[in-house]
């Protein structure tokens, strides 16, 4: 089967350095994608890695290792509008969006 | 202008009635998605429609029905409702082709009750 594993939830302090991870065991693998899921909003777009690597854009960079099936966000100078959702989702053989079940940023003072 | 818009955003409703969600896209894209994401926040598809044809069908009952009017339409009709299909519906789209960085958009969803 195809499963996607992120940590349910993860609290951390405003200012500080976050990292989530995500593993992934999919059929086939044609790009990994992570959004933002603010309660009660939808998913917004937050990066894309297809190849190996760090890709960064801002307070927000992802890395991606196609070998160890492994990805992981990283969010710098937390701010308290970072507290939200994080979806890790795969594109699979057959370019389906493989989704996981997100993992919960809580922000602290 | 809202690239992807879902209507109603919040609908409450008995068991065994039928209910319609819409969906409607400015983007111009090819593809229209229905997910759902339930209580445990998984968010599963469940009909993709590409230029009208229907290119993924996931197990999901056939009490749910896509209905593409166009392009820029993907509406969900839902028979028979029961309390198991209480969850948030989203609506997506996304560019259409085999390049792997297409992103979906999503509409900001529907809240659906049933009671």
């Amino acid at each position: 089967g195809q499963n996607i594993d992120q940590p349910t939830e993860m609290t951390a302090t405003e200012g500080a350095i976050v990292q989530i991870n995500c593993t992934y065991q999919t059929s086939g693998f044609n790009g990994l994608f992570w959004y933002q899921q603010h309660a009660g909003e939808a998913p917004t777009f937050l990066s894309y890695n297809v190849l190996d690597g760090l890709e960064e854009k801002g307070r927000f960079s992802s890395f991606l290792s196609r070998s160890k099936g492994y990805s992981y966000l990283l969010l710098k100078e937390l701010q308290m509008k970072d507290s939200a959702s994080y979806l890790c989702a795969v594109r699979d053989s057959n370019y389906q969006l493989i989704w996981g079940a997100g993992t919960k940023l809580i922000i602290k003072p | 202008d809202t690239a992807v818009s879902q209507t109603p955003k919040y609908l409450v409703t008995q068991m065994g009635n039928d209910k319609s969600i819409k969906c409607e896209q400015n983007l111009g894209h090819d593809t229209m998605y229905w997910y759902k994401q339930d209580s445990k926040k998984f968010l599963k598809i469940m009909f993709s429609y590409n230029n009208k044809e229907l290119i993924i069908n996931e197990t999901v009952p056939n009490r749910f029905s896509p209905k593409s009017p166009d392009k820029a339409h993907l509406n969900l009709h839902i028979n028979s409702l029961e309390l198991g299909d209480s969850a948030v519906y989203f609506c997506a789209s996304s560019p259409s082709g085999e390049d792997s960085g297409n992103t979906i958009y999503f509409g900001e969803g529907s809240w659906l009750t049933v009671v």
